[in-house]
């Protein structure tokens, strides 16, 4: 296993364009976490899936974003009507549920609203 | 509530020690990490503390944990230039299973 792969690694895109990213986790782990990082702050939590079950999501997901793990396995992030204040860093990770493991987290897609 | 806060900039000088505090507001905290994150890189764990330790050391680093001050350390014996980085401290508590994380502290090492 390589690792938390993301997809696509940039994206540009105009205004008010949808987007979706990917996210494939490393293929045991049951956690999928999808994390927010603009420039100069740390790593803000979106939403996570246990299997594909959505458990949680922030206050910072507004209704134009939704997220699906389908199958308990990849998960998608989807962003309507893009604005440019999402332009950021969309960082997604996997874990096993035991208390304490290790969060593994992708490289990211780095998005950019025009 | 959940706020956990980081110093901004760090600058030694190679060989020295680096020494990077965060400070967190829940206390109801179970695990304590300390991530690196390299530029273009995603996050890296470099360790993590249980709330019921006060001290871990793993090879050149060192972490420490006050829970009475819920101040966390994390320090880095001969600092190298490759460890030049931002590290972010982040949280778990009993109430969630996501993880907080400090706004970082960028480390600049320089020969």
């Amino acid at each position: 296993d390589t690792g938390v792969s993301q997809n696509p690694r940039h994206k540009i895109t105009k205004r008010g364009q949808n987007v979706t990213f990917r996210c494939d986790p490393i293929s045991e782990h049951n956690r999928l976490y999808w994390y927010r990082q603009t420039l100069g702050q740390g790593p803000e939590f979106l939403t996570y899936f246990q299997n594909e079950a959505q458990l949680e999501k922030s206050r910072l997901l507004s209704d134009r974003f939704s997220a699906e793990r389908p199958k308990g396995s990849f998960s998608t992030l989807e962003i309507q009507r893009t604005e440019q204040g999402d332009s950021a860093m969309y960082l997604c990770a996997s874990s096993l549920i035991l208390p304490g493991t290790e969060a593994f987290f992708g490289q990211g897609t780095r998005l950019t609203v025009v | 509530g959940e706020d956990v806060e980081q110093s901004l900039f760090l600058s030694v000088r190679e060989g020295d020690s680096s020494v990077i505090n965060c400070t967190y507001t829940d206390s109801s905290s179970t695990y304590l990490y300390w991530y690196k994150q390299e530029p273009g890189a995603g996050l890296q764990l470099l360790t993590y503390i249980f709330s019921n330790m006060d001290m871990k050391q793993d090879q050149r680093l060192t972490v420490l944990l006050n829970k009475k001050d819920k101040h966390l350390s994390l320090r880095i014996a001969d600092t190298q230039t490759g460890d030049s980085a931002i590290y972010f401290c982040a949280e778990i508590t009993y109430n969630t299973d996501k993880l907080i994380f400090g706004t970082g502290t960028r480390l600049q090492v320089f020969p």
